[in-house]
């Protein structure tokens, strides 16, 4: 079964405003996480990776925070826009040959 | 440069047909997996394919196959289908760089197969 989910199933968020999108993991011995963004009709696009030796690592306005004391996982995404509406996935590394992804969060921006 | 090619596009088979969905990874690429995506939910894991061996399968019956070619070109094939076999499947490639074949994949468009 899958070992990655997600707290919340949609977020509305204000166009100009910050998201949060958090993810819980299980697999305590996974390295290496990735959050994916997938707009209808089209394949998952890949945003932002971290490795378990980080705790923190910045892109261009997403932010992923990983604390592994409780199995915890966030994408942070600045400024958001109407562009950035998608669904959004995390996955994580549990063996060398797969990713396992959780159910995903649907964010909506609000114009 | 070209990313991760799916074909076809669009699927409609019938119950018991067999199928075959190909996938031409980036570039450069020496790995390819595949996913199968139902409507609502995120990818499931099917197989990973690394230098034309198969590395990793996922739980799925012995229906679904796959094969890597040596231009790391892969097909996935379904046979007998069922209604449940409608979904997106998803190609993703990766460099597969230190025998950790499953960091930084890049997906397809997918494929939509229905079976009615």
């Amino acid at each position: 079964g899958e070992s990655v989910g997600l707290h919340l199933p949609t977020l509305s968020v204000q166009e100009g405003d910050n998201s949060i999108i958090n993810c819980a993991y299980s697999n305590s011995a996974s390295d290496y996480f990735i959050w994916y963004k997938q707009e209808s009709g089209k394949g998952p696009q890949f945003i932002i990776d971290i490795r378990s030796n980080m705790d923190k690592r910045q892109g261009q306005r997403v932010t992923v925070l990983l604390n592994k004391t409780v199995k915890h996982l966030s994408l942070q995404i600045a400024a958001t826009q109407p562009g950035d509406s998608a669904v959004y996935f995390c996955a994580e590394n549990t063996d060398d040959y797969k990713l396992s992804f959780g159910a995903g969060t649907t964010v909506t921006v609000r114009a | 440069d070209a990313g991760v090619t799916q074909s076809p596009t669009h699927l409609i088979k019938t119950r018991g047909q067999q199928v075959t969905l190909r996938c031409s990874p980036i570039s450069g690429h020496k790995s390819v997996s595949w996913y199968q995506q139902v409507l609502g939910q995120g990818p499931q894991f099917i197989f990973q394919y690394y230098e034309k061996e198969e590395r990793g399968r996922g739980n799925f019956p012995d229906r679904f196959s796959a094969r890597q070619f040596p231009n790391y070109s892969s097909e996935l094939n379904v046979n007998a289908l069922l209604l449940g076999d409608s979904a997106l499947y998803l190609c993703a490639s990766s460099l597969g760089l230190a025998g950790v074949i499953s960091y930084e994949q890049y997906f397809g468009p997918g494929t939509r197969l229905t079976v009615t």
